[in-house]
């Protein structure tokens, strides 16, 4: 079956670390590809996505996403994180050869240490 | 920037009460969503709309209807509320029925059925 998966429930960093969020989708064909990001109490808001051209790609609030298509993967990463960085973040797909309903991944909610 | 606004951040309802969600944006987005959000489940589809008077079921439309009589509105309804229903309820839009679609999402409605 179509997914996204993000394995990571939780994840701890402390503040000034670097950080990695997985992201793996099982499609055939490339699909578009999306990172939200959720602040506590508030909704989602666009990151970064990937449509084509350049698999690294540069959102907002510092962060970048690689797309590697051999490993199905759209990796977040971020060089060194701040405190107010801690939120729930959600990888998401539209697969490009169906209808244009996107798909969510079940997210990764990122706890940052003082 | 486009704004998706869910006027009503809290409630609190009674089982069997009848609820109305109500949903606006205000940058001519011809789709719009409900979405569903629970610890652990991430989002899940309720309903969505391509055009004024138009919907569609998503994946857990059961309990649920909408209304959309004006394209800036997309309602949501829950004809007699359940204890199950409590949840974050999520509105977006989007611009075009196009696979590259970015979401705009509201700060949501989180709804407390007793």
């Amino acid at each position: 079956a179509q997914s996204v998966t993000q394995p990571d429930i939780h994840i701890t960093v402390s503040e000034g670390a670097s950080l990695e969020l997985r992201c793996n989708y099982s499609y055939g064909a490339t699909p578009y590809l999306f990172w939200y990001v959720q602040s506590p109490g508030q909704g989602l808001q666009l990151l970064l996505k990937y449509f084509s051209g350049d698999t690294l790609v540069q959102g907002i609030k510092g962060f970048e996403a690689e797309f590697k298509r051999s490993q199905s993967s759209f990796n977040l990463r971020k060089p060194s994180v701040h405190w107010s960085d801690a939120a729930e973040y959600f990888c998401a797909v539209v697969p490009m050869n169906r209808d244009d309903k996107i798909i969510f991944g079940k997210g990764t909610r990122l706890h940052i240490l003082p | 920037d486009v704004k998706v606004t869910q006027s009503s951040r809290y409630l609190v309802k009674r089982t069997g009460e009848k609820v109305f969600l109500e949903c606006v944006q205000d940058m001519d987005h011809e789709n719009m969503f409900w979405y569903r959000q629970d610890p652990g489940l991430g989002l899940r589809l309720i309903y969505f709309s391509y055009d004024v008077k138009m919907k569609e079921k998503g994946d857990i439309p059961e309990g649920y209807s909408v209304s959309r009589e004006k394209k800036e509105r997309f309602s949501l309804i829950l004809e007699s509320a359940s204890t199950n229903q409590t949840s974050m309820y999520l509105c977006a839009s989007s611009l075009r029925a196009s696979g590259a679609n970015v979401l705009t999402f509201g700060a949501g409605s989180r709804l407390t059925v007793l």
